[in-house]
């Protein structure tokens, strides 16, 4: 079956410091992959997505590139504010329902 | 717009009592629908999902179940909390059109 393995947190970073959170996948044919956010007490809120193998989904100065050689789609952003904590759910979208991965949790200090 | 509701957003209920979380969705027409739960520390459960009026599929066995009386209706029941069935519950709703799930801002669970 689908499943997604991403790094285990919490990932902690200073200001303007630079973030990478892991994911890697197994599923059968070619699933849609997605990077969610959530912050405290709230839902979840989609960050990007990436529908095909090479694309690179990109929101509010967060990237992930769809690597099927590497099953992977690694969360990326060159400088992490304060703002930005919160956690981060990879997930992938195979024929009807989206398997999530566990979460990492994400801290900036100022 | 689509937008999504869920209510209510925070509950405490003793144990053996039942409960209701209702979700509906606003804007689009034949969405399918979801409900996950995220217990504490712990990634997200799919717990039921919906393609249509009365169709119902669920992914774990338990003492929940789900029921979609109207196209943009999801409720999610049990008729008697355990503790374990404490946790953050997350509708969500998708379309071919958004591909991806949109999520409603969830109903914390605390059974004592």
């Amino acid at each position: 079956g689908n499943s997604v393995t991403q790094m285990e947190g919490p990932v902690t970073l200073s200001e303007e410091a630079f973030l990478t959170i892991n994911c890697t996948y197994t599923a059968t044919g070619y699933p849609s992959l997605f990077w969610y956010v959530q912050y405290p007490g709230e839902g979840l809120q989609l960050l990007l997505k990436a529908t095909k193998a090479d694309d690179k989904g990109s929101n509010k100065g967060f990237e992930a590139t769809y690597r099927k050689e590497t099953t992977s789609f690694h969360l990326e952003k060159g400088s992490v504010q304060v703002s930005d904590s919160a956690v981060y759910f990879c997930a992938l979208r195979g024929y009807s329902t989206l398997t999530f991965g566990k979460g990492t949790m994400l801290l900036v200090s100022p | 717009s689509q937008t999504i509701h869920q209510w209510p957003a925070t509950l405490v209920q003793p144990v053996g009592s039942p409960l209701s979380l209702e979700c509906t969705v606003e804007g689009t027409s034949n969405p399918n629908l979801y409900w996950y739960r995220q217990a504490a520390g712990r990634g997200l459960q799919l717990l039921f999902y919906s393609v249509g009026i009365g169709q119902i599929s669920s992914e774990v066995p338990q003492n929940l179940s789900a029921s979609r009386p109207q196209d943009r209706q999801f409720i999610l029941s049990s008729k008697k909390l355990l503790l374990s069935d404490s946790g953050f519950y997350l509708c969500a709703w998708s379309s071919e059109r958004n591909y991806g799930y949109t999520f409603g801002s969830g109903t914390r669970l605390t059974v004592v």
